[in-house]
């Protein structure tokens, strides 16, 4: 079965420093993975996507993705936080539901806190 | 911009109730989802759709039972509600397929069942 696990259930760090939000996936096949955010008290939003191509994945508000198949991960970064990004970050894998459709299956979340 | 709305933010409910959580979205997307959210679980996905009148089921669907009579609209029900549905639930959009398109989520609704 697809999966992925965040391991850091919350990562804090100061405004201005590099942010990571880890992601590590288990899939069998080429894996197609995400990355969404929750504001505070708002849906989830689409940052990025991992399809084929470039392992690195250049995102909304800044962000990007390294995907790394050898470590089976897909870490979420940022080159200098801002205290706006403070949300709740979802990793995502494509999840084959039989006949032919395919659904997101989403990690447990991380809740990044940017500290001013 | 896609917008995907949902009936209400909050709802205060009675165990045993039938409760009604509807989703609109406005962009003629083909694909519907209901998620819930609850804290350490992430989301999980409830039912899903891909056609008027169509609906698949998705990790878990015991205790919930949905409905698309129009292409626009989701209706996620319990028909008898209990408190272990406490959670958030967030109604999403997509065009085409998961590989190619985005999902757009609606605001969420917080249910809280006593």
């Amino acid at each position: 079965a697809q999966s992925v696990a965040q391991p850091e259930d919350q990562v804090n760090v100061a405004e201005g420093n590099p942010l990571t939000v880890k992601c590590t996936y288990s899939v069998s096949g080429n894996p197609y993975l995400f990355w969404y955010v929750q504001y505070p008290n708002r849906g989830l939003q689409f940052l990025l996507k991992y399809i084929t191509g470039d392992n690195l994945v250049k995102g909304s508000y800044g962000f990007e993705a390294e995907f790394n198949k050898s470590q089976t991960s897909f870490h979420l970064k940022k080159p200098s936080a801002l205290v706006s990004d403070s949300a709740l970050y979802f990793c995502a894998v494509l999840t084959n539901f039989g006949a032919g459709s395919y659904q997101l299956t989403f990690g447990k979340g991380t809740k990044l806190s940017v500290i001013p | 911009d896609v917008k995907v709305t949902q009936s209400s933010r909050y709802l205060v409910k009675r165990t045993g109730e039938k409760v009604f959580l509807e989703c609109v979205q406005d962009m003629d997307h083909e694909n519907m989802f209901w998620y819930r959210q609850d804290p350490g679980l992430g989301l999980r996905l409830i039912y899903f759709s891909y056609d008027v009148k169509m609906k698949e089921k998705g990790d878990i669907p015991e205790g919930y039972s949905v409905s698309r009579e129009k292409k626009e609209r989701f209706s996620l029900i319990l028909e008898s509600a209990s408190t272990n549905q406490t959670s958030m639930y967030l109604c999403a959009s997509r065009s085409g397929t998961a590989r190619q398109e985005t999902q757009y989520f609606g605001p969420g609704t917080r249910l809280l069942v006593l």
